[in-house]
């Protein structure tokens, strides 16, 4: 099915430890964001992408850092995790000419920093 | 800026009864809204959005919201609430005059239906 595919679902990390959380979407659009979701936070954006080779910040920036490489893939790295960073991880990506379309969203990944 | 208030993070209701879910929003420039529903363990999915046509809109599951500037509000409502509707429930804002503008959630209310 057509969509935005997160890869891993869950993670356990170790304090320290390095991962890269991928967003993949086969809708051709243009912007890809990644929000973080904490119990009564609602979403937050972490960054966000309006084409391929170009990112910027969002809310909460800090910790993370983001590649678009190629327009349907916008990775979300964790240089070294710390606790504070367990949440869960959502990617969505939007089209064009406004986002009056609304976002599609994955599914989310959960990750964990022990 | 813009910002989301959603008043009440958690609202019970009875199987049949009216659903009522508020949010606010914040904007120096023509927003568009959407409320988005979650529920456990899965993604977002879009229930409805307001892009500056009619003021009252209907969405997917028997949802609806209405758009009202002078309040800078876009409640929404579903007369007649059942089982499957408890979730949670996120209200969000974008500008509808800059692409690329990310949504800006809001805190979330999450819904229980009791039988």
């Amino acid at each position: 099915n057509a969509g935005v595919t997160q890869t891993p679902k869950f993670r356990v990390l170790k304090t320290g430890q390095s991962m890269t959380l991928l967003c993949a979407q086969d809708m051709n659009h243009e912007y890809m964001y990644w929000y973080r979701q904490d119990p009564g936070m609602g979403l937050r954006l972490i960054h966000y992408s309006v084409g391929e080779g170009t990112t910027a910040k969002g809310e909460v920036p800090d910790g993370y850092n983001v590649s678009r490489l190629k327009k349907q893939n916008f990775l979300l790295g964790l240089e070294s995790a710390a606790p504070s960073q367990t949440s869960v991880y959502f990617c969505a990506s939007s089209t064009t000419v406004s986002v009056s379309s609304g976002y599609t969203f994955g599914s989310g990944t959960r990750l964990t920093v022990v | 800026a813009q910002s989301v208030t959603q008043l009440g993070s958690h609202v019970s209701v009875s199987e049949g009864a009216l659903v009522l879910l508020r949010c606010n929003y914040s904007s120096s420039v023509p927003p568009y809204l959407f409320w988005y529903v979650q529920y456990p363990n899965q993604g977002l999915q879009l229930l409805l959005k307001y892009t500056s046509a009619a003021t009252l809109v209907k969405g997917i599951n028997g949802f609806e919201a209405e758009f009202k500037k002078s309040e800078t509000s876009f409640h929404l409502t579903k007369p007649s609430a059942h089982m499957s509707d408890a979730a949670e429930y996120f209200c969000a804002v974008s500008s509808a005059n800059q692409a690329g503008t990310a949504l800006i959630f809001g805190k979330g209310t999450t819904l229980s239906v009791s039988s």
